[in-house]
C-alpha cells in the first residue's frame, strides 16, 4: 500500500538560513509526488509536483528513487514561508491521492 | 483558485444529529473527494466520487456517507454524529488521478 511519511511534524529555523522538509514513501511502482502548502486560515494549495521539475517561491524538490524520498529545500528560508507543508503521492492505477502528517515550518526573524 | 466553494464554512452540531456538508466545483472535473484534517494525521480520505453516481470508500469512510448526483456537486453526510468527528473538512477536485488535486477552502465542523 502506498505511504507517506513526514518525520517531523514542527520544523523551525531562522530567516535566511537553508531549509529541508523531509519526505519519505513506500510505493513499488512510479509515483507521482507532490508538496502541497497551507498557509494560514487558507486552503491548501499546490506547491510542486516531482514532474515538473521547477522551482516554486524558491523551493525544490527531488524524488530520489532509491532511497524514496521527497525531500523539499529552500537554501534561503522566508518568514512568509511559515506554514503547514504536506508531501503527497498519487499513482496512475490509484484513483486517490495519499498524505503525509504534514510539517509546520516557522521562519523565524 | 480552483472555483470549489464548500457550505457550510463553520458549523456547530450536537452528538447524535444528521449533518451535511456540501462541495460545489464549477470546472467540470470528473473526480471529486472528501478529506478531514486533524492534528497529528495530515489529511486523510473519506469517500471519493469518479463520476456522476460513481463513488468509493477511502481510509476513514465510517461513519459517513456522500452522494454525487450531477457532476458539480459532492456531499457528505454524517448519518450522526458524533464527537470525534470533529474537525475540518476538505473537497477537493481533480481531472484525473495522479494529476494535482485542487482544493476548497475548508469546512470547520464542531460537534458537542
Amino acid at each position: 500500500a502506498q505511504r507517506v511519511t513526514q518525520p517531523e511534524k514542527l520544523l523551525s529555523v531562522f530567516k535566511g538560513a537553508p531549509v529541508e522538509l523531509k519526505c519519505n514513501y513506500s510505493y513499488s511502482g512510479s509515483p507521482e509526488l507532490f508538496w502541497y502548502v497551507q498557509y494560514s486560515r487558507q486552503r491548501l494549495q499546490l506547491l510542486l509536483r516531482h514532474i515538473s521539475r521547477e522551482s516554486i517561491k524558491g523551493f525544490t524538490a527531488d524524488l530520489n528513487k532509491g532511497e524514496t524520498s521527497f525531500h523539499l529545500k529552500k537554501p534561503f528560508a522566508q518568514e512568509e514561508d511559515s506554514a503547514m507543508y504536506y508531501c503527497a503521492l498519487s499513482a496512475p492505477n490509484y484513483n486517490d491521492m495519499r498524505f503525509g502528517a504534514g510539517t509546520r515550518l516557522t521562519v523565524k526573524p | 483558485d480552483a472555483g470549489i466553494t464548500q457550505s457550510p464554512r463553520h458549523k456547530v452540531t450536537e452528538t447524535g444529529t444528521p449533518v451535511t456538508l456540501r462541495c460545489h466545483q464549477t470546472e467540470n472535473h470528473r473526480y471529486m473527494y472528501w478529506y478531514r484534517q486533524d492534528p497529528g494525521h495530515g489529511l486523510r480520505l473519506i469517500h471519493y466520487s469518479y463520476g456522476v453516481k460513481d463513488t468509493d470508500k477511502g481510509e476513514v469512510s465510517d461513519g459517513y456517507s456522500v452522494s454525487r448526483s450531477k457532476t458539480e456537486d459532492f456531499l457528505l453526510t454524517l448519518e450522526s454524529a458524533t464527537s470525534s468527528q470533529t474537525s475540518v473538512y476538505f473537497c477537493a477536485i481533480s481531472e484525473r488521478p495522479p494529476y494535482e488535486q485542487y482544493f476548497g477552502p475548508g469546512t470547520r465542523l464542531t460537534v458537542t
